[in-house]
């Protein structure tokens, strides 16, 4: 059963346009959601995060936004980079706990 | 600071054989966890630990077992490798606050075949 679904494998953007990931969940007890960035052979690291009081949060060039009521995610990458390409994660974590629960991952790949 | 570290960074394991992946942190954080991340599948939480001498299972925690003896260590502990336990596996720290700014540092990773 998964609860964190990333629906899209992969993606392919033009460099300087907007990369925009999803990402949806089922269970409504997660209250804090985070984006990881993975490269190959390495682990991931942490990009943004957002908690559930909130809709949207942004850092520089990326802004995560979420839609409770439709219990999604997103991520929104302005101006997208060549150096953006990577595996984006998504991360919930269950009110009350400290279990995190990752998607599938989305396969960025921004074209110069 | 080597933050998370995990060793060793391959192996190739017969079935049946025994393993212990080692993970280590001097980031003074509570919270510790395993997981592995097999191709299309995502990363899929195995066992995680709140502090030493306390652990607990996470989605897929058959075939492993682990143990939390001191804050800096928690070993992933394979006793008999079949060959769906071919992942590469990721340990990781948190600080366990509880905020809405926390977030979990990964180690490297340790990739794993099992033949």
């Amino acid at each position: 059963d998964q609860q964190v679904k990333q629906n899209s494998p992969s993606l392919s953007v033009q460099e300087g346009r907007i990369s925009i990931l999803n990402c949806d969940y089922t269970n409504s007890m997660f209250d804090y959601f985070l984006w990881y960035k993975k490269y190959p052979a390495e682990g991931p690291t942490f990009l943004i995060s957002i908690s559930s009081i909130k809709d949207k949060n942004e850092d520089g060039r990326f802004t995560v936004f979420l839609n409770k009521s439709a219990k999604h995610l997103s991520l929104h990458i302005v101006p997208s980079q060549p150096g953006d390409s990577a595996v984006y994660f998504c991360a919930a974590r269950t009110s009350g706990t400290y279990k995190y629960i990752f998607g599938t991952g989305t396969r960025l790949k921004v074209l110069a | 600071n080597a933050g998370v570290t995990q060793t060793p960074k391959f192996r190739i394991l017969k079935i049946g054989q025994s393993m212990t992946l080692q993970c280590t942190q001097d980031m003074n954080h509570n919270y510790m966890y395993w997981y592995r991340q097999d191709p299309g599948m995502g990363l899929k939480l195995i066992y995680y630990s709140v502090g030493a001498g306390i652990t607990d299972k996470g989605e897929v925690p058959n075939g492993y077992n682990v143990s939390r003896s001191t804050t800096e260590d928690f070993p992933l502990r394979l006793e008999l490798a079949a060959p769906s336990q071919t992942s590469v596996y990721f340990c990781a720290t948190g600080p366990g606050a509880r905020l809405y700014n926390e977030k979990l540092f990964f180690g490297s990773g340790t990739q794993l075949s099992v033949l």
